[in-house]
């Protein structure tokens, strides 16, 4: 399977504890995201890498989140001390950049569950 | 700033009715790309297509067809002889062009097909 890959598919924490999800995007992708999705809202965007380089964060994105990608592969989301609002399902994607936008190719989401 | 809107909440038909799903969109800038998602219960985001606002072709595939109205800033999707394997959550997104990559989705529409 060559898609974009999340691992883990399921975490549950209690609060105050830190977590961290893994995405492994298309291997020749060069851009890469993190969107985060609640119960019945389309996703909504936290940041994006352009290689190694994080270009642009959302203001959803608290000082609590931080994202990785340091050989410009695979990337990390860490969250510390959770909190119920946390909990989500969160989407990683890549895409390629051309002359053009190419289509983002999502993952199958990691879901956060903070009890 | 940029909004994308499916006023359709949720959507039931029964199995081979044709279904249009709506999507109306704001942006201020001149070039951007309209997408379609589908995502099943399985959670993955899957790519529909892509259109470019150049592009105001209707573009048929399938059973699936897309109406793109630049005057009424809508990007429309139709289903015609519905299946159950249908059924999905159906996101329509909006992207710049040019400057930030953050793709913008609408809330989505929740698509049962019955037997």
């Amino acid at each position: 399977d060559t898609g974009v890959s999340q691992d883990p598919r399921h975490k549950i924490t209690k609060r105050g504890q830190n977590v961290t999800f893994r995405c492994d995007p298309i291997s020749e992708h060069n851009r890469l995201y993190w969107y985060r999705q609640t119960l019945g809202q389309g996703p909504e965007f936290l940041t994006y890498f352009q290689n190694e380089a994080q270009l642009e964060k959302s203001r959803l994105l608290s000082d609590r989140f931080s994202a990785e990608r340091p050989k410009g592969s695979f990337s990390t989301l860490e969250i510390q001390r959770t909190e119920q609002g946390d909990s989500a399902m969160y989407l990683c994607a890549s895409s390629l950049r051309g002359q053009d936008n190419s289509p983002l190719h999502f993952g199958n989401g990691t879901r956060l569950t903070v009890t | 700033a940029q909004k994308v809107t499916q006023a359709q909440t949720e959507i039931s038909v029964v199995e081979k009715e044709d279904v249009t799903l709506d999507c109306v969109y704001e942006t201020r800038d001149t070039t951007y790309y309209l997408f379609w998602y589908k995502q099943p219960p399985s959670g993955e985001l899957v790519f529909l297509i892509r259109r470019n606002s150049f592009d105001e072709q209707n573009e048929i595939s399938g059973r699936y067809s897309w109406n793109f109205q630049k005057s009424t800033s809508s990007f429309n999707f139709t289903i015609t002889a519905s299946q159950v394997v249908d059924s999905a959550v159906y996101f329509c997104a909006l992207i710049r062009l040019q400057g930030a990559q953050k793709l913008v989705f609408g809330q989505g529409t929740r698509l049962t097909i019955n037997p």
